[in-house]
């Protein structure tokens, strides 16, 4: 069974640019969630999806979107990019949500020069 | 704002030894915990997800318990081996809200 794959793996942008990350979950599982992981501040949720519906948000500004298309598949943009959003975007999924555990992709490293 | 804390924020065990580390929680509307290893250059992997309160859970040397009314897991690594070097991570959800991470314990063992 093929776990989650997250896309592009690394990406470089330049401040006010956007980015579109990608997120394949594992067959069947219908929630998948956003999480942003920097230096000193530890995995903050950003959005989670559940059959394309968004069904929960974390405390970050609009320019971070996301959707979930009917297979699943989910992907976060970050508009108007800034130097404080470079990280790791990890992205989970799980069959229902948040009492099950959750199977972690490898994320894609954001840098934002 | 929910806060979980995680202490100690990192810790060095000779390989061998057995040790735990804590979680804290809000004990207010809980909903549920999870548990999550999070080795180098790895995605998060889960360990345990406990909803009752007095859970005890157990995966090969590692355990967990949970204690709702007073917020706080505690989670056992007995005799401790060089690849359980890792951070360790609790998230906790409230009601209906979403999964909040602690900052995680970073645990090294030393061969």
């Amino acid at each position: 069974k093929a776990g989650v794959t997250q896309t592009p793996r690394y990406l470089i942008k330049t401040r006010g640019q956007q980015v579109t990350l990608s997120c394949s979950p594992i067959s069947g599982h219908r929630s998948v969630s956003w999480y942003q992981q920097t230096p000193g501040q530890g995995l903050q949720f950003l959005f989670e999806y559940f059959s394309e519906t968004q069904r929960n948000k974390g405390n970050f500004p609009g320019r971070f979107s996301g959707r979930q298309f009917s297979n699943s598949r989910s992907e976060m943009n970050v508009s108007t990019l800034e130097l404080g959003d470079s990280a790791l975007y990890l992205c989970a999924s799980s069959l229902r949500g948040d009492d099950e555990k959750l199977f972690f992709g490898s994320g894609t490293q954001l840098s934002v020069l | 704002i929910l806060n979980v804390e995680q202490s100690p924020q990192s810790l060095h065990v000779q390989e061998g030894d057995s040790t735990n580390f804590t979680c804290s929680f809000p004990s207010s509307n809980f909903y549920a915990l999870h548990w999550y290893r999070w080795e180098t250059a790895k995605s998060p992997e889960a360990l345990f997800v406990m909803t009752l309160n007095g859970d005890e859970k157990k995966k090969g040397r590692i355990s967990a318990t949970l204690n709702t009314k007073e917020g706080y897991s505690y989670l056992y690594i007995k005799g401790s081996q060089p690849e359980d070097s890792a951070t360790y991570l609790c998230a906790f959800i409230q009601g209906a809200q979403k999964l909040v991470f602690g900052q995680g314990t970073r645990l090294t063992i030393n061969p």
